[in-house]
């Protein structure tokens, strides 16, 4: 199984570029990488998903190295509002079991006035 | 996007009780339904797969006759938790998948809280 791995915890300030990268040593060849964002007693919101290089959409954008072994959020100017848990999961996103649904431990962001 | 409502958004329960929860997908048909279990300060975790119209696939772990999972319609799956206990308190978290997509839409999930 593709596990991942991501800081427990990041800390910025409002208006920087936040980056938070997730390994995944293992990937499959049909696994998608999938980025979620959760707030305080909320259900996950889905953020940016992508299989390889650069995908970006007017929230974030998702950077996939050749070798796809991890992957990076970048968050551009982050606002109070971006504080929040986010989560990198990794899997075949037609077969919606194991990896998909296996949530890590997440990073903890904190944005600072 | 695609909606997945959560009923009811909290509920307090006494302890030999059961409650259920409902999960729906408001604007599309949700041919899986997928149950997590979040504690404070932790990850989600899946407890349960749901296909309509079929049993439910637990996780290791889950006891499926204390986590009663229905999906009897494809916009509709039931989450009850049979003669609850305190340990039972948890933040309960649903998501569905449609036909034509395969991202997962989560619900805003429901406290319970058991005395």
């Amino acid at each position: 199984l593709a596990k991942t791995t991501q800081p427990i915890s990041m800390d910025s300030y409002e208006g920087q570029e936040v980056n938070i990268t997730c390994s995944h040593n293992n990937i499959a060849t049909n696994d998608y990488i999938t980025w979620y964002q959760q707030f305080p007693s909320q259900g996950p919101r889905f953020i940016i998903q992508g299989y390889k290089t650069k995908v970006t959409n007017e929230v974030a954008s998702l950077f996939i190295p050749a070798d796809r072994k991890s992957s990076t959020l970048s968050l551009p100017r982050v606002s109070l509002s971006d504080t929040a848990v986010y989560y990198c999961l990794v899997g075949d996103i037609e077969n919606n079991a194991g990896n998909m649904l296996t949530f890590g431990g997440g990073t903890r962001l904190m944005v600072k006035p | 996007g695609a909606v997945v409502s959560q009923h009811p958004s909290w509920v307090i329960c006494k302890s030999g009780t059961s409650v259920k929860i409902e999960c729906r997908s408001l604007d599309f048909q949700a041919t899986t339904m997928f149950w997590y279990r979040q504690f404070p300060k932790q990850s989600l975790m899946l407890m349960a797969t749901s296909n309509e119209g079929s049993k439910a696939t637990y996780e290791q772990g889950v006891e499926k006759d204390k986590f009663l999972i229905n999906h009897a319609s494809l916009t509709l799956s039931t989450l009850t938790v049979t003669s609850a206990h305190p340990e039972d308190s948890s933040f309960y978290i649903c998501s569905a998948t449609g036909t034509s997509s395969y991202e997962q839409y989560f619900g805003p999930g429901t406290r319970l809280t058991v005395t």
